[in-house]
């Protein structure tokens, strides 16, 4: 099974509509990431958190929120969906000590359009 | 601060050519430098990592890493390209002062040719 996973995969909306992605990983990793790509630009990242109390803005927060609910999941939504908001959404864990300290583990991704 | 810059969004080898991807990082400490491969509907997962041991830095796949301080480079080299390295390539720094935080490059599509 996969270390990090993101539902759904594909989103198709329209304008207006409020949005959740979800995100679980089963690795234990303490910190958990929401970036989104498109093309040309890279990753860009939207929200990060260190444990579930603590939440932070990224790059370009504006027009998301997040929600840790456990060290296992972290939901990004959009409340009011807009157009260039559609691209490709992934999740990824890293861990504070260890080998592979702050490596990155993604999740596959989640693929929203926005109508 | 922290940056990175890939140079070339894309680059086209022939198979059995060398494939080398350029990224060039800014960090006001010392760094630690990532490379990452994302296949067609994949995640990014890691090629290889340097965190200031040997400065050449071998990965998965044949690929591998020299990092130089005095070029702030962190270039991808891997001696004869495979059909199966067609991806897209990114390269992340990091530091102890950056909260675990990285920065990525815009990314570099590879190609490869028979």
């Amino acid at each position: 099974d996969a270390d990090v996973t993101q539902t759904p995969r594909n989103r198709i909306t329209k304008t207006g509509k409020r949005i959740m992605l979800e995100c679980s990983q089963t690795k234990g990793h303490d910190r958990m990431y929401w970036y989104r790509q498109d093309p040309g630009l890279g990753l860009q990242l939207i929200y990060y958190s260190f444990d579930v109390k603590d939440i932070n803005k990224g790059e370009i927060s504006d027009g998301y929120s997040v929600s840790r609910q456990a060290q296992a999941k972290f939901s990004l939504s959009l409340e009011s969906a807009i157009p260039n908001q559609t691209a490709l959404y992934f999740c990824a864990t890293s861990r504070l000590a260890g080998g592979d300290t702050d490596t990155q583990y993604f999740g596959p991704g989640t693929r929203l359009t926005v109508l | 601060a922290q940056s990175v810059t890939q140079l070339g969004s894309h680059v086209s080898v022939s198979e059995g050519a060398l494939v080398l991807l350029r990224c060039n990082y800014s960090s006001s400490v010392p760094p630690y430098l990532f490379w990452y491969v994302q296949y067609p509907n994949q995640g990014l997962q890691l090629l290889l990592k340097y965190t200031s041991a040997a400065t050449l830095v071998k990965g998965i796949n044949g690929f591998e890493a020299e990092f130089k301080k005095s070029e702030t480079s962190f270039h991808l080299t891997k001696p004869s390209a495979h059909m199966s390295d067609a991806a897209e390539y990114f390269c992340a720094v990091t530091s102890n002062t950056n909260a675990g935080k990285s920065t990525f490059g815009d990314g570099t599509t590879l190609t490869v040719k028979p």
